[in-house]
């Protein structure tokens, strides 16, 4: 069975910082990774989707990168701002149905 | 712009009340999702449609029905809610199951039971 692990669970950064944002996953046998951004109260915005075929994604300050072989996927956050605090997710897929399963994500608050 | 739409955004219902949320789809994607998360936890799969064909969790309660008239709309019935029910619901499409695409989520609904 699929397990999704994020550390750490909760972040604290002043604006500005470059941070790093970790999930790892035991079943190597993934087709993609997902990172999803969730603000309080509202649904999932999806971030990045990397393909296991594909090393990293990049989207404007965002890039995720994914280690197949060691299980990992780390999503990189360049020059944080206030409006990037938000709750992070990564999932992957899993069963019949491509049902995601999720990290406990990483809530991260950027002060300014 | 295609997206994913879920009404009512926030539902109050009383313990024992059938109550019913809608799920809607402009990017005609063959499968439609609902997740459950409750609070500071992560999103739960509650079953799936692929097309007209209906598959639930092993886990799903008896209590979490579902229907899909059409490949846009989607619902998820809760015959009896309880106090444990309160929760977001997710609503979430996808091209296909063979898990090369992406899921695409809805803003969710809140459910909250008194």
């Amino acid at each position: 069975k699929q397990e999704v692990t994020q550390i750490p669970a909760a972040l604290s950064v002043p604006e500005g910082e470059n941070l790093v944002l970790n999930c790892s996953f035991t079943d190597s046998a993934i087709y993609n990774l997902q990172w999803f951004r969730q603000d309080p109260g509202k649904g999932l915005t999806s971030l990045l989707l990397i393909q296991s075929s594909q090393r990293e994604q990049t989207s404007g300050r965002l890039n995720a990168s994914l280690d197949k072989s060691s299980g990992r996927s780390t999503l990189y956050i360049a020059a944080s701002q206030p409006g990037d605090s938000a709750t992070y997710l990564c999932a992957v897929p899993s069963g019949a149905g491509n049902m995601l399963t999720f990290g406990g994500g990483t809530r991260l608050m950027v002060k300014p | 712009d295609a997206m994913v739409i879920q009404n009512p955004r926030y539902q109050v219902t009383q313990f024992g009340k059938p109550v019913t949320l809608s799920c809607s789809q402009t990017l005609n994607h063959n499968v439609m999702y609902w997740y459950q998360q409750k609070s500071s936890q992560a999103p739960k799969l509650l079953f799936h449609y692929y097309d007209k064909d209906f598959n639930n969790e092993a886990d799903t309660p008896d209590n979490f029905q579902s229907r899909r008239p059409n490949t846009s709309f989607c619902f998820l019935d809760i015959r009896s809610p309880g106090l444990g029910d309160a929760a977001m619901y997710l609503c979430a499409t996808s091209r296909e199951t063979s898990g090369s695409f992406g899921q695409f989520f809805g803003p969710g609904t809140r459910l909250t039971v008194l």
